[in-house]
């Protein structure tokens, strides 16, 4: 198994606090991922690194920010929590890009915010 | 835009043959690729189709027809094991677009 692993693994927050979620990887891949899993909506990319400080957004950033200070480490941050963004959140990691055809998928950090 | 549609369920027999069925709108992609997510886990890899044809891994093989814009996994000799839903995505050269994925049900 990739040595992936998130941080916290479940939360439970009210509106409008911020939360940081960890991503921290021991492969020394270069590309990182967020994805938010909801039922009847599949896996949807959130933001994604190519690069230590290098990020860009996915389909749903509204409301995102991420940082990539060092390779082994991607944070997803909700400056204000809403209800809408309660999900299960997948980071994934890829050795040289999507095209290298497999990503490795962490176990998943489940966050209620109510 | 990008969309990839799959049957939301499919349900089928322990030791028989299922297909599932992935059709795209979307082009400038590298390949599909399938994954697997059992509940409460995360998704894992299957396969990847780079090239139009046939992929085969175990039981499980994985085809691809660009001119169709049209894919499928099939899963054969089925075990109660695989009882999961199942994600086709599309590869482009920075990230990955996933479809809403397939609840596979088995029967014994």
């Amino acid at each position: 198994d990739a040595g992936i692993t998130q941080s916290p693994r479940h939360k439970v927050t009210e509106t409008g606090t911020p939360v940081t979620l960890r991503c921290h990887q021991t492969e020394n891949h270069r590309y990182m991922y967020w994805y938010r899993q909801d039922p009847g909506h599949g896996l949807r990319l959130i933001h994604y690194s190519y690069g230590v400080k290098d990020t860009d957004k996915g389909e749903v950033s509204d409301g995102y920010s991420v940082s990539r200070s060092k390779t082994e480490d991607f944070l997803l941050t909700l400056e204000s929590a809403t209800s809408s963004q309660t999900s299960v959140y997948f980071c994934a990691i890829a050795e040289t890009s999507a095209s290298s055809e497999t990503q490795y998928f962490g176990p998943g950090t489940r966050l209620l915010v109510l | 835009g990008q969309s990839l549609e799959q049957p939301s369920e499919v349900t089928a027999v322990e030791g028989a043959i299922v297909q599932i069925n992935c059709t795209y709108q979307t082009s400038g992609f590298y390949g599909l690729s399938w994954y697997q997510q059992h509940d409460g886990g995360a998704p894992t890899f299957l396969s990847y189709n780079a090239l139009d044809g046939l992929e085969e891994t175990g039981r499980f093989s994985s085809f691809l027809s660009r001119s169709d814009s049209y894919g499928y996994l099939l899963l054969q000799e089925l075990q109660m094991k695989d009882s999961a839903s199942y994600f086709c995505a599309v590869l482009f050269d920075d990230k990955i677009i996933f479809g809403k994925g397939t609840r596979l049900h088995i029967l014994p």
